[in-house]
């Protein structure tokens, strides 16, 4: 089974603020890497895809980068709506998620 | 506009069978290759139970293999979950999901809102 982590498990940060999530896979899978985010009450949406690919309709402040066993999800300037859940996917096999990295308020 | 929408018992005896079904509106479900199913703990987080192509074919979580069943119903244009044998750690809120194909690149992009089921007694 292939294990993803995520670190931190939660931040704290305030709206403006240029916000990194790193996301490690227990082996190499390329740029098989989703990232999504969840608010309280909503199912998972989809923000980066293949690791670096921004989703249709999402903010270009979202942005993915990594390949191999590390990846990282930025958001370049934080917005309200954007204290959430943060979650990485790998598919390169099946698919695993990481334990989510909790964006709040500071 | 594509939409899922999970519905079945949100209560379930231990040792029983949950039941759920994935209605898709908006898009045929021949013209997507796979429907997943994900569901969600406190304790384990998002866990992927499993993917059912248009055509029949499955893949299952090795974790839950030899319990969960996962079919397609064309004509009805939904999907379906069966998880055999539950217990209290099978509570959770499942979803059903889209699998979105870039390349050669899964990844889930449309969800439905996510039904909550309970194993109890």
């Amino acid at each position: 089974d292939i294990q993803m982590t995520q670190s931190p498990p939660s931040l704290s940060a305030s709206v403006g603020d240029r916000v990194t999530i790193t996301c490690r896979a227990s082996q190499t899978i390329s740029t098989y890497l989703n990232w999504y985010q969840q608010r309280p009450g909503e199912a998972p949406k989809l923000l980066i895809y293949a690791a670096s690919f921004l989703q249709s309709g999402v903010s270009s402040r979202f942005s993915g980068s990594g390949s191999g066993t590390e990846f990282t999800l930025t958001i370049s300037s934080l917005q309200p709506e954007d204290f959430a859940i943060y979650y990485c996917q790998q598919s390169y096999r099946g698919f695993t998620f990481g334990p989510g990295t909790k964006v709040d308020v500071k | 506009q594509i939409q899922l929408q999970e519905s079945g018992p949100g209560l379930v005896k231990p040792s029983g069978t949950l039941s759920l079904t994935c209605a898709v509106s908006g898009a045929s479900i021949s013209n997507s290759n796979w429907w997943s199913w994900v569901r969600q703990t406190p304790g384990k987080g998002l866990e992927w139970i499993g993917e059912v192509s248009h055509s029949g074919s499955t893949n299952y979580n090795p974790s839950l293999r030899g319990r969960v069943t996962i079919s397609v119903d064309k004509s009805k244009n939904q999907f379906s979950l069966k998880l055999n044998s539950v217990t209290a750690a099978d509570t959770a809120v499942y979803y059903c999901a889209r699998d979105f194909l870039f390349d050669y690149y899964y990844s889930m992009d449309v969800w439905g809102k996510g039904t909550t089921v309970t194993v109890s007694s």
